[in-house]
């Protein structure tokens, strides 16, 4: 086990709804990045939060918007859900940034959306 | 074309075979190659990381980048059925990483 957790463990929305995702970084870590995983695909990086602050943005939309607290913790938010957006939704926390050696996935939030 | 690409199998190996697992890129940039492993229904498991051309050796497992061919390779020795998994290459590029699809691996007892 990593000690990253994810809540909740599973979501079913109705399209145009929002949706709010929960992540707890491992112990010592101030990084959190969080990552899309569709069906059959490789996780695609959403956002990364270092310090309470958004560094570094992948391909998404403005309706993905996210938050990191003072304990690094942090939180994804989704608005206007729609279809494509069910997926599995991992955070991985780190203490170095985006170095690829420091970065512990949590399990997880499989999100539906009908 | 995509900046990694991963054959997503699946691949299915008998139990104790040699496993060969491979990644292409296109992009020059990146700086840091991984491996990850996920089971179903788990957060992807960082196996094995490197940022120079070479190999690299951690017990059953030996990493392998070649930064001339853009190619990256994982190797698992002896294979168990507790290996069945599927198996990500990752890859660094400034401020994030880039997943490949993902190799479905089944060893067979």
């Amino acid at each position: 086990e990593t000690g990253v957790t994810q809540s909740p463990t599973h979501l079913i929305k109705t399209r145009g709804q929002q949706v709010t995702l929960r992540c707890s970084s491992q112990s010592g870590h101030n990084t959190v990045s969080w990552y899309q995983q569709a069906l059959g695909q490789g996780p695609q990086f959403i956002f990364q939060y270092y310090r309470e602050e958004e560094n570094g943005r992948g391909n998404f939309p403005p309706r993905f918007s996210g938050l990191q607290f003072p304990n690094y913790s942090s939180e994804l938010n989704v608005n206007a859900l729609e279809l494509d957006d069910s997926a599995l939704y991992l955070c991985a926390s780190s203490s170095r940034g985006l170095r690829g050696e420091t970065q512990y996935f949590g399990p997880g939030t499989r999100l539906l959306v009908l | 074309q995509k900046e990694v690409e991963q054959d997503p199998g699946p691949l299915s190996v008998p139990e104790g075979a040699i496993v060969s697992l491979n990644c292409t890129y296109s992009n020059s940039a990146f700086q840091y190659f991984m491996w990850y492993r996920q089971y179903s229904r788990k957060g992807p498991e960082l196996l094995m990381y490197t940022y120079s051309s070479g190999n690299k050796e951690d017990g059953r497992f030996t990493a392998q980048v070649d930064k001339s061919s853009k190619y990256i390779s994982l190797f698992i020795r002896d294979s168990q059925p507790s290996d069945s998994a599927t198996y990500l290459c990752a890859m660094n590029r400034d401020d994030k990483i880039i997943f490949g699809k993902g190799t479905r691996l089944h060893i067979l007892p």
